[in-house]
């Protein structure tokens, strides 16, 4: 069964500063897409990133970007010069080919100004 | 593109009423439509997985007879939650795919509140 860890209940950082939000995942599949995604206060669910993993380089969208570690079953997300408009809770999602999507528990990320 | 738009937005109504939520793909085919369950501050919650056409399939642990999925267009699906009590206040979000393979697009969520 896929699982999807985030030890970092609570995260934050000053503005225009960088952040890492962890996540580690565990699969037996050897196809499967891994998602970073982000729920602002109005709760609407923003993919953010996209990682497919037959694909060994890291996906970049902006100042968001991803440190894949096949390996290691690691996928974080960096976000660089963040924004005040970044503050959200952030799910890390694992998807088995063809199967649903499993998220993490979630990571707040608070932004300071 | 890839918008899926749900509604109503909040909901508040008595004990003992039922409430359905609809979730439409506004500009593509869903074959594959997901609801979910959340409560504040945790992560999402699977409920169901339903396909056009064919019945929903539950997770382990939600009631089907409580929760009536039904998945009866390539645009539509719909959440009933019959004779809501108070426990049965959440938010819930509906997601949807055109392809299994693609990002699953969501839906803004129903804030649903029981007297």
């Amino acid at each position: 069964a896929q699982t999807v860890t985030q030890s970092q209940p609570e995260m934050s950082v000053q503005e225009a500063e960088t952040v890492t939000l962890s996540c580690t995942y565990d699969t037996s599949e050897s196809n499967y897409y891994l998602f970073w995604y982000k729920q602002p206060p109005s709760r609407q669910m923003i993919l953010v990133i996209r990682q497919e993993a037959y694909k060994q380089q890291n996906a970049t969208e902006n100042r968001f970007s991803v440190n894949f570690q096949k390996a290691a079953k690691s996928f974080s997300l960096k976000i660089s010069d963040s924004q005040l408009g970044d503050t959200a809770m952030y799910f890390c999602a694992s998807m088995e080919y063809g199967n649903k999507l499993v998220f993490g528990a979630g990571t707040i990320l608070r932004v300071k100004s | 593109g890839a918008v899926v738009s749900q509604h109503p937005s909040r909901v508040i109504c008595k004990s003992g009423t039922s409430v359905k939520i609809e979730c439409r793909s506004l500009d593509f085919q869903a074959t594959t439509m997901f609801w979910y369950r959340q409560f504040p501050k945790k992560s999402l919650m699977l409920m169901a997985t339903s396909n056009e056409g064919s019945k929903a399939t539950y997770e382990q642990g939600v009631e089907k007879d409580k929760f009536l999925i039904n998945h009866a267009s390539l645009t539509l699906s719909t959440l009933t939650v019959t004779s809501a009590h108070p426990e049965d206040s959440s938010f819930y979000i509906c997601s949807a795919v055109d392809r299994i393979d693609q990002p699953q697009h969501f839906g803004d969520g129903t804030r649903l509140s029981i007297l």
